[in-house]
């Protein structure tokens, strides 16, 4: 099982700040990544398929890139309403794995 | 706009059986589509249990130890959860969701989710 550690486990921005967040996979998974969005007592929202193609109604600032085992996630500039917790997803083999989140605050 | 309407009981009893179907509107369960679950618990966060596509055939995650069904029924289209001997571990948040070939194979609908409790 491919195995995905996200980091920081926490990241704290002003408005208006840019955020970089982390998946490091423990083998390649080419460009098979997604990065989600799960906002307080929802369910999870696809931001990034293919390590970098913004999903229907993702905003542009965020954009991902990436490739083999390293991957970010970046917010060119954090708004209040990106307050959430960011997870990577490998679909490179099975069983599908999630990475284990970064939260985002907004101060 | 895909969406998902979840059911099933919130408490289920050790060693029994928990089943949730999941009823998908807005897309038929065509090719290139395929029908998934995943929980969501606190400790282990966010887990790929299994998926069922169009065609019936079936993949489950190795975790579950051969104690998970997914059954598909086109006519009603919806599909049916069934993991049996369950233990307080499989206690969880439940969401149903879509991965389709036209968004890299990764999930790009879900359902709202449905808590389960294991517990005597």
């Amino acid at each position: 099982e491919i195995v995905l550690t996200q980091s920081p486990a926490t990241l704290s921005l002003s408005p208006g700040e840019r955020g970089t967040l982390s998946c490091r996979a423990s083998q390649s998974v080419g460009s098979h990544l997604a990065w989600y969005q799960q906002k307080r007592g929802q369910a999870p929202r696809l931001l990034i398929y293919g390590a970098f193609n913004r999903a229907t109604g993702t905003p542009a600032r965020f954009s991902g890139s990436g490739s083999g085992t390293d991957f970010t996630l970046t917010i060119s500039s954090v708004e209040p309403g990106d307050i959430a917790v960011y997870y990577c997803l490998q679909r490179s083999s099975w069983p599908l794995t999630f990475g284990g989140g970064t939260k985002v605050e907004v101060k | 706009q895909v969406q998902f309407q979840e059911s099933g009981p919130g408490l289920v009893k050790p060693s029994g059986t928990l089943s949730l179907t999941c009823v998908v509107s807005g897309d038929s369960i065509s090719i290139d589509t395929w029908w998934h679950w995943v929980r969501q618990t606190p400790g282990k966060g966010l887990e790929s249990i299994g998926e069922i596509s169009q065609s019936g055939a079936t993949s489950f995650n190795p975790s579950l130890d051969g104690r998970l069904t997914i059954t598909l029924d086109k006519s009603k289209n919806q599909f049916t959860l069934r993991l049996t001997s369950v233990t307080a571990a499989d206690s969880a948040v439940y969401y149903c969701a879509r991965r389709a070939a036209s968004r890299g194979y990764v999930f790009d609908y879900w359902g709202q989710g449905t808590a389960v409790t294991v517990s005597s």
